[in-house]
């Protein structure tokens, strides 16, 4: 089991510019999450998908979209990146909706991302 | 709103010495608490949760409802402790996670 993966694992991007970073678990975890990740603060919720075909905004959802594609993928789409989207950006899945809230998550390797 | 407060950036400590890393966090209800590690180069993973009241790695914490913190302690650091710990904060059946800023911990010999 590969477990959670994320593509690509380093991108420079213009300010302006739009990606999308994918993020995939075989796990068959109903529950997956975008994080971002910035030195004094610690991991900040994106936005999250508590189940397939359902999305929600988290702490920090300005400048993001999302897409549960399946079970198995959820992208995190930047439309028009800006230098304060500079992070490293981590994929998570959970069981947590089957463990209401109670289930570990499991991280991708996650994505490091400049905005210039 | 909830908050988790990890009021040590980095921690020093020498091998074989105790070490505790403190974490208080806001919320009126019932939380569960967890505390994530991402060692060199390798990917965040749990360490441990509050509710399985267990130790992995010679690491425990315990829940202090009254003073709303849940310190992660070690009585004798290895270098391999070495690592950025996160305490984390889950409070709906989603499992929404809101982390701490983190600490880093540096184990010398």
């Amino acid at each position: 089991n590969a477990g959670v993966t994320q593509t690509p694992k380093f991108q420079v991007l213009k300010t302006g510019q739009s990606m999308t970073l994918q993020c995939a678990q075989d796990m068959n975890h109903n529950s997956m999450y975008w994080y971002r990740q910035d030195p004094g603060m610690g991991l900040r919720l994106i936005y999250y998908s508590a189940s397939e075909g359902t999305t929600d905004k988290g702490e920090v959802p300005n400048g993001y979209n999302v897409s549960r594609l399946n079970k198995r993928e959820f992208s995190l789409r930047l439309e028009s990146a800006a230098p304060s989207q500079t992070s490293v950006y981590f994929c998570a899945s959970s069981d947590s909706l089957l463990r209401q809230g109670r289930d570990e998550q499991y991280f991708g390797p996650g994505t490091r991302l400049t905005v210039t | 709103a909830q908050r988790v407060t990890q009021p040590e950036k980095l921690l020093s400590v020498f091998k074989g010495a105790p070490v505790e890393l403190k974490c208080n966090y806001s919320y009126s209800g019932s939380p569960e608490l967890f505390w994530y590690v991402q060692y060199s180069r390798q990917r965040l993973q749990l360490l441990l949760r509050h509710i399985s009241r267990e130790s992995i790695k010679g690491f425990t914490a315990d829940l202090n409802k009254g003073e709303t913190s849940f310190h992660l302690k070690k009585p004798f650091a290895q270098e391999e402790d070495s690592a950025m710990y996160y305490c984390a904060l889950s409070t709906d059946s989603w499992g929404k996670l809101q982390f701490g800023a983190g600490t880093q911990v540096v184990v010398t010999p």
